[in-house]
């Protein structure tokens, strides 16, 4: 069965602190594609990162880093320096072999000013 | 471009009332989907379509039915509304299925 955990429901920091946001997933598919969404409090869903399954590579774009282990099954999302705009529920998706998006339940992150 | 556009944004339904909320994007995008978020439990896939004409079924099918008579329209059915579709309907779009999804603003539904 495909399975993506987000452990954290909620999360609440002090502006400028670093944060990070997990995600474990669970697939028998070797390929597969990984994504992460952000929902800010106006309610729409903007789309952030899509990691393949051959690409371990970290990514960093600005404040927003993402690191993607194969060996255990995470693809977790660091905010560095923290904003009050960064706060929103995060959600990680998988896409299985149909290219379905299995959604994790949602990291809802504070920022506080 | 609008991208994808999503009416209403908001509905009340009695219950075993039908209505059908829109959904139209100007992308020129094959795969369009619509999801349903409930509290708790992120989204969760209702139907889908790779293409005018072919739909098929997402996780939580029953209850809703869809069609996909031009790739911009993908309007998502409900035939007789119950308390259990009571959530928040989102619709999206993509180049390809495994490509990034483009979502609308979404249309909050409640059923009495």
């Amino acid at each position: 069965a495909q399975k993506v955990t987000q452990a954290q429901t909620e999360i609440s920091v002090v502006e400028k602190e670093d944060v990070t946001l997990d995600c474990v997933y669970e697939t028998r598919d070797t390929t597969y594609y990984l994504f992460w969404y952000k929902q800010p409090p106006s309610g729409e869903l903007v789309f952030l990162i899509r990691r393949n399954s051959f690409d371990e590579q970290n990514e960093i774009s600005g404040r927003y880093s993402w690191n993607f282990q194969k060996s255990t099954s995470s693809f977790n999302f660091t905010i560095t320096a923290s904003q009050v705009v960064d706060s929103a529920v995060y959600f990680c998706a998988l896409s299985n072999s149909n290219y379905q998006l299995i959604w994790g339940a949602g990291t809802k992150l504070i920022i506080k000013p | 471009n609008a991208g994808v556009t999503q009416t209403p944004k908001f509905q009340v339904l009695k219950t075993g009332q039908s209505m059908t909320l829109q959904c139209a994007q100007d992308m020129n995008h094959e795969y369009m989907s619509w999801y349903r978020q409930d509290p708790g439990m992120g989204l969760r896939l209702i139907h889908y379509s790779v293409g005018a004409g072919i739909t098929d079924q997402g996780e939580v099918p029953n209850g809703y039915n869809v069609s996909r008579s031009t790739t911009e329209d993908f309007p998502l059915r409900l035939l007789s509304a119950a308390p259990s579709q009571t959530s928040v309907y989102f619709c999206a779009s993509s180049y390809r299925r495994e490509s990034p999804l483009h979502f609308g603003n979404g249309t909050r539904l409640t059923v009495t």
